[in-house]
C-alpha cells in the first residue's frame, strides 16, 4: 500500500489567496484526520470524518477553515481566505478506529 | 479536562547512554495509549500501542510499557538514528477514534 497521500507537498502563496490541500487515506480505513503542527502549539486535530461524515470539527480555527470527504478516498482542507497566522504543516491520517497512519504533511507558507 | 504531559520536551544522550522518556496521561476510560517516532520534514510514524496496565512492547532499542497512569519509553543504548521527536497519544474509546496527543520529547543522540 502506498500509505497516506497528501498533495501538494508544499504550498506558496499570499494572503487572501485561496489554499485547497488534498488526501487520500489508506484504502480500506473509514476515518480520516486532518492535524496542523506549528512549533507554538505541537500537533493538533482540526477535523475527523468517520465513513465519511464529519464527526467533530471543533478544532476548526475560523470560518475561513473547510473540509470536506465526498468519498472515501479522497478528502480536501480549504482555507479561504488564506492569512500569514496559517503557516504550519498540515497532516492528514487515516485509521480503522484504532492506529492513525500519517501523511507525508503539506507544509504551507502564506506571505 | 484530558490531558497527555510527555517529559521531558528535550532529551540529550550520548551515544550508548540508556535513558526514558515519560507520558502521563489523565484520560478516563483508556482505549489505547500510542507512540509515534516524528522525523524533521516528516510525518509521525507509528511505533507501539499498548492497551492495558502492565503491558510492554519492544522494538529494536525500544521498549513501551504501560501503568494505570503513564507510559515510558525505554531507549538502551541509542544511537544517532535513534534521533527524533517522540510523541505520546491517547485513545478514550468513546471518540470514534480521535487520538489525543502529548508535546513530545526531542531526542537528540551525539555519536
Amino acid at each position: 500500500d502506498a500509505g497516506v497521500i497528501q498533495s501538494p507537498r508544499h504550498e506558496v502563496t499570499e494572503m487572501g489567496q485561496e489554499v485547497t490541500l488534498r488526501c487520500k487515506p489508506i484504502s480500506g480505513h473509514n476515518s480520516l484526520f486532518w492535524y496542523r503542527q506549528t512549533m507554538m502549539r505541537g500537533l493538533e486535530l482540526l477535523i475527523y470524518f468517520n465513513n465519511n461524515v464529519p464527526i467533530d470539527d471543533s478544532g476548526m480555527p475560523e470560518d475561513r477553515f473547510s473540509a470536506k470527504m465526498p468519498n472515501a478516498s479522497f478528502s480536501t482542507l480549504k482555507i479561504q481566505p488564506s492569512e500569514p497566522r496559517d503557516s504550519a504543516v498540515y497532516f492528514c491520517a487515516s485509521s480503522n478506529l484504532g492506529t492513525q497512519y500519517f501523511g507525508p504533511g503539506t507544509r504551507l507558507l502564506v506571505l | 479536562e484530558d490531558q497527555v504531559t510527555q517529559s521531558p520536551e528535550a532529551l540529550r544522550l550520548q551515544e550508548g547512554e540508556s535513558s526514558s522518556l515519560n507520558c502521563s496521561y489523565t484520560v478516563s476510560g483508556l482505549r489505547g495509549l500510542f507512540w509515534y517516532r516524528q522525523d524533521p520534514g516528516k510525518g509521525p510514524e507509528f511505533l507501539f500501542t499498548l492497551y492495558s496496565a502492565g503491558e510492554e512492547k519492544e522494538k529494536e532499542r525500544l521498549k513501551a510499557t504501560l501503568t494505570k497512569k503513564e507510559s515510558f519509553l525505554h531507549i538502551t543504548a541509542p544511537k544517532p538514528e535513534d534521533s527524533a521527536t517522540y510523541l505520546c497519544a491517547v485513545d478514550r474509546g468513546s471518540t470514534l477514534g480521535r487520538l489525543y496527543f502529548g508535546r513530545g520529547t526531542q531526542l537528540t543522540v551525539w555519536p
